[in-house]
């Protein structure tokens, strides 16, 4: 089955414990993201990738770090949480976003406290 | 300066009737846009896509219209079903914004049997 997946899914932690959340996908794609939902406020990209090795800043990237050292990998790594870090995480891939841009296949989702 | 978002925050329809989920943006360089639902515990799921170069693009149940004149979007869904229940943003990519999405808040659409 073509997925993305996100582990853990739920995770309660301390300001300042470093933590990563990964995130794997079986489509082959190219493209890979990171997003945080708030209440209130839309998806804002965090990271994304558009190939191996290949990574750029989103819109909210202070605080996060990516790498994209496999195809199929994308981690997210907050290496100091703080409680503004608490959040719904959800990754995404797509094959391309040239073709389609928005046919992004998206995770379950991860949802992170910070205490 | 760029806004995505939605006239309504709830949309509640009885089930067969068609939904209308509306969605305001404000860049006019905007070339490209799309509609998600997401239902409660998953993630986002593509639904259906059009490019400023167009005025309506249909789907399986679904169409999107696209007025560039007011500036606005919505998705039609016919004869709605319980399964239709979710939360639906809208997003827009800016023309020369790269890959770039700017994602609506989104409506939350609740069908009564």
């Amino acid at each position: 089955e073509a997925q993305v997946t996100q582990n853990p899914r739920y995770l309660i932690t301390v300001t300042g414990k470093k933590l990563t959340v990964t995130c794997s996908q079986n489509m082959n794609h190219e493209y890979m993201s990171w997003y945080r939902q708030d209440p209130g406020l839309g998806l804002r990209q965090i990271y994304y990738s558009m190939n191996v090795e290949v990574t750029d800043k989103g819109d909210v990237p202070e605080g996060y770090k990516v790498s994209r050292k496999e195809k199929r990998n994308f981690p997210l790594i907050l290496e100091s949480p703080s409680p503004n870090q608490t959040s719904l995480y959800f990754c995404a891939s797509s094959r391309r976003p040239r073709d389609v841009p928005g046919e992004q296949f998206f995770g379950p989702g991860t949802r992170l406290t910070v205490l | 300066g760029e806004s995505v978002g939605l006239h309504l925050p709830t949309l509640s329809v009885q089930e067969g009737d068609n939904s209308i989920i509306n969605c305001a943006y404000s860049n006019s360089a905007s070339d490209y846009f799309i509609w998600y639902k997401q239902e409660s515990g998953k993630g986002p799921q593509f639904i259906i896509d059009i490019r400023s170069n167009m005025d309506k693009r249909q789907g399986q149940r679904v169409t999107v219209l696209l007025n560039k004149t007011v500036k606005h979007l919505s998705l039609q869904i016919a004869a709605t079903q319980p399964g239709d229940s979710a939360v639906y943003f809208c997003a827009e990519k800016v023309a020369g914004g790269g890959n770039k999405l700017t994602f609506g808040t989104g409506t939350q659409l609740k069908v009564e049997l």
